[in-house]
């Protein structure tokens, strides 16, 4: 069974603190996703890797980073934690190519609040 | 920036019923993929059902089914014998610029009654 992990389910931070959201995938999917979901607005793409140590910035950036030193992991870094950035994180993967292999497959998400 | 319409945030069904989920967006591509994805109350987002642009025939797997029309840019999801199990949020989601990036829409709220 394919999967999509990520390290927390919820996650209550203080402003300012720098705050890592670990996502792995059990797939060898070279690409991985993060995006922040809010009520009335979807899901909107933050940063997007296609590769180890590749990325790129999805439409809302500011205010966060990425690391991907391992194919399986990609992390989300948020350097100085405010409360705007409270949301719900979803991680996802895909492999490229084939038309099918267009599906991105989700983690079950991280609800962070930020104090 | 590529925009995805979903002009319904929320709709009801009775069990049994049969309900049509609408989507349109905007692309200057020929050739993308357009997906539709589930996510149940507190749980993982999961994929529907997906269509190739290039394919006339409209997808459908067991109760769901699109209508894609292309020159039309929309691409709207019926839920046929809608189940309780069917309660979730439903975001359209077309490949964005002929990459691999997802656009997603702001989301149906779909409440199945009994």
């Amino acid at each position: 069974d394919v999967k999509v992990t990520q390290s927390s389910r919820y996650l209550v931070k203080r402003t300012g603190e720098k705050v890592f959201l670990e996502c792995v995938q059990d797939m060898d999917h070279e690409n991985m996703f993060w995006y922040r979901q809010d009520p009335g607005l979807g899901l909107r793409l933050i940063y997007f890797s296609y590769d180890v140590k590749m990325k790129e910035k999805g439409d809302i950036p500011e205010g966060y980073s990425v690391s991907r030193e391992k194919k399986e992991r990609f992390s989300l870094i948020l350097e100085s934690a405010s409360t705007n950035q409270t949301s719900m994180y979803l991680c996802a993967s895909s492999s490229p190519g084939l038309a099918e292999n267009n599906e991105q497959f989700f983690g079950p998400g991280t609800r962070l609040t930020v104090l | 920036a590529q925009t995805v319409t979903q002009s319904q945030p929320e709709m009801s069904v009775q069990e049994a019923e049969t309900v049509t989920l609408s989507c349109t967006y905007d692309t200057s591509e020929n050739n993308y993929y357009l997906f539709w994805y589930k996510q149940p109350p507190s749980r993982q987002m999961i994929l529907v059902i997906r269509q190739e642009a290039y394919k006339q025939q409209n997808a459908t797997e067991n109760r769901f089914s699109v209508n894609f029309q292309k020159a039309a840019k929309s691409f709207s999801l019926k839920i046929s014998d809608s189940q309780l199990g069917d309660t979730a949020m439903y975001f359209c989601a077309p490949t964005q610029g002929g990459s691999e990036k997802l656009v997603f829409g702001k989301g149906t709220k779909l409440t199945v009654n009994p």
